[in-house]
């Protein structure tokens, strides 16, 4: 399986402000992909990170307020923008194995917007 | 797109007991259906997938079986241990996209 760092792991931050997180995988992968998951719920995907290309967004997710990066096949960056409280999720990358659909996740990122 | 059902949100069952988690899936197309074991405070852990060419997978004391027909999965624990505590989440991707949709998730709480 891949291993995926995500940085970092929590924060606190204000509202007003934005979050940048970023992704690592050891090894170079197909598919990338935001997920949030909010205090005591499932997981919701946010976008898939496109390699060189703009990411693509679920529905009720948008560039403005999530937008995101991936400069070659290991990283990728979710920056959550102008932070209000109801930011305050766990917010995970995840890759798809490149020989199958086996999806594994980052370890995630705490954020509490205060 | 995919919607996926999950039975029950809470389930606690005495240690040696067995645990079963059930999943319906809208989406005929699906071709993976992964479960995920969430502990407190930390990330989904992958535990068994199955694909849509096998009807049963077994892992130790953890198995899960898809009816494609009626389409949905479930997920079979047995002989319960305390360190089984956790929420556990089916899932299911269709196409190549490599999209999960997650079910709304089980609380499972195994007492001694």
């Amino acid at each position: 399986s891949a291993v995926i760092s995500q940085k970092p792991s929590r924060d606190i931050c204000q509202r007003g402000t934005s979050l940048t997180i970023q992704c690592q995988v050891d090894s170079q992968v197909t598919m990338m992909f935001w997920y949030r998951q909010q205090p005591g719920q499932s997981l919701t995907l946010i976008a898939t990170a496109n390699q060189g290309s703009e990411a693509t967004y679920e529905s009720g997710f948008v560039i403005d307020k999530f937008p995101i990066s991936r400069p070659n096949l290991t990283f990728s960056t979710l920056t959550v923008s102008n932070l209000s409280p109801e930011d305050s999720s766990i917010y995970l990358c995840s890759v798809a194995t490149q020989f199958g659909n086996t999806i594994y996740f980052g370890e995630g990122s705490w954020l509490t917007v205060v | 797109g995919e919607n996926v059902e999950q039975h029950p949100s809470t389930l606690s069952v005495q240690e040696g007991d067995s645990a079963v988690i059930k999943c319906t899936y809208s989406d005929s197309a699906s071709n993976y259906f992964p479960w995920y074991k969430q502990e407190l405070g930390k990330r989904p852990q992958l535990i068994i997938d199955i694909r849509s060419n096998v009807g049963e997978k077994k892992d130790q004391r953890i198995a899960v079986t898809l009816n494609k027909t009626a389409k949905h999965f479930s997920l079979h624990i047995t002989e319960t241990q305390p360190e089984d505590s956790a929420v556990y989440f089916c899932a299911a991707i269709y196409g190549t996209a490599s999209k999960l949709t997650f079910g709304t998730g089980t609380r499972l709480q195994v007492t001694l």
